[in-house]
């Protein structure tokens, strides 16, 4: 159980072009999910928290306008990277959690930007 | 806020060896600590958690020790095998924020 999967598993998008990222709980309903950013032999960094139906609070220095979340249901969240450019490659990761607040990571989606 | 990091960023050992993957943190109000295994391309897997109302914890294989005195813990995995082989990173949370935040991750290498 407890299943976390995301979509794509890796893109790569022209400079200026958008990229949606899905974030879906495969067997729970996840009250609350998380996006994070890792940069190649880095940690891990948190961009933003979104609770259903709610809009995502972002963490300082993340720019909500160019990393667009929407979690509209209790098993999707989509981050949306707008006009990317070089340096918003990364690989982004989501979590979800749900009533216990554990988290359950997904996959990642490797975002290479040309 | 809160920093944690670890001490070295890639440890080598040999299969059937015992590894000790050690990690500092700064916010003395840390009350939960997590450690992750990221495998290359990978999302974090949970291996094992502690509260701060415990000083060790023990799973299949891992064990954590944490030490609040010097804010310290430490993620011991016996009898290392080649699965074992990727980033560990460790997490803290606060006052029931159930976000964690995470390590510098150090890289375990385990030669056959």
């Amino acid at each position: 159980g407890a299943v976390v999967s995301q979509h794509p598993s890796w893109v790569i998008c022209k400079s200026g072009t958008s990229v949606k990222i899905e974030c879906r709980s495969l067997d729970f309903q996840a009250t609350t999910m998380f996006w994070y950013r890792q940069f190649p032999k880095q940690s891990l960094m948190l961009m933003a928290t979104s609770n259903e139906g709610s809009k995502a609070t972002y963490e300082q220095g993340v720019e909500k306008d160019k990393f667009l979340i929407n979690h509209a249901s209790l098993t999707l969240s989509t981050l949306t990277v707008t006009s990317a450019h070089p340096e918003d490659s990364s690989f982004y990761i989501c979590s979800a959690s749900d009533h216990s607040y554990e988290q359950y990571f997904g996959p990642g989606t490797r975002l290479t930007v040309t | 806020g809160e920093s944690v990091g670890l001490h070295l960023p890639t440890l080598s050992v040999q299969e059937g060896d015992n590894s000790i993957i050690n990690c500092a943190y700064s916010n003395s109000a840390s009350d939960y600590f997590i450690w992750y295994k990221q495998e290359s391309g990978k999302g974090p897997q949970f291996i094992i958690d502690i509260r701060s109302n415990m000083d060790k914890r023990q799973g299949q294989r891992v064990t954590v020790l944490l030490n609040k005195t010097v804010k310290h813990l430490s993620l011991q995995i016996a009898a290392t095998q080649p699965g074992d082989s990727a980033v560990y990173f460790c997490a803290a949370e606060t006052g029931g924020s159930y976000i964690p935040t995470f390590g510098r991750g150090t890289s375990l290498i385990v030669h056959p």
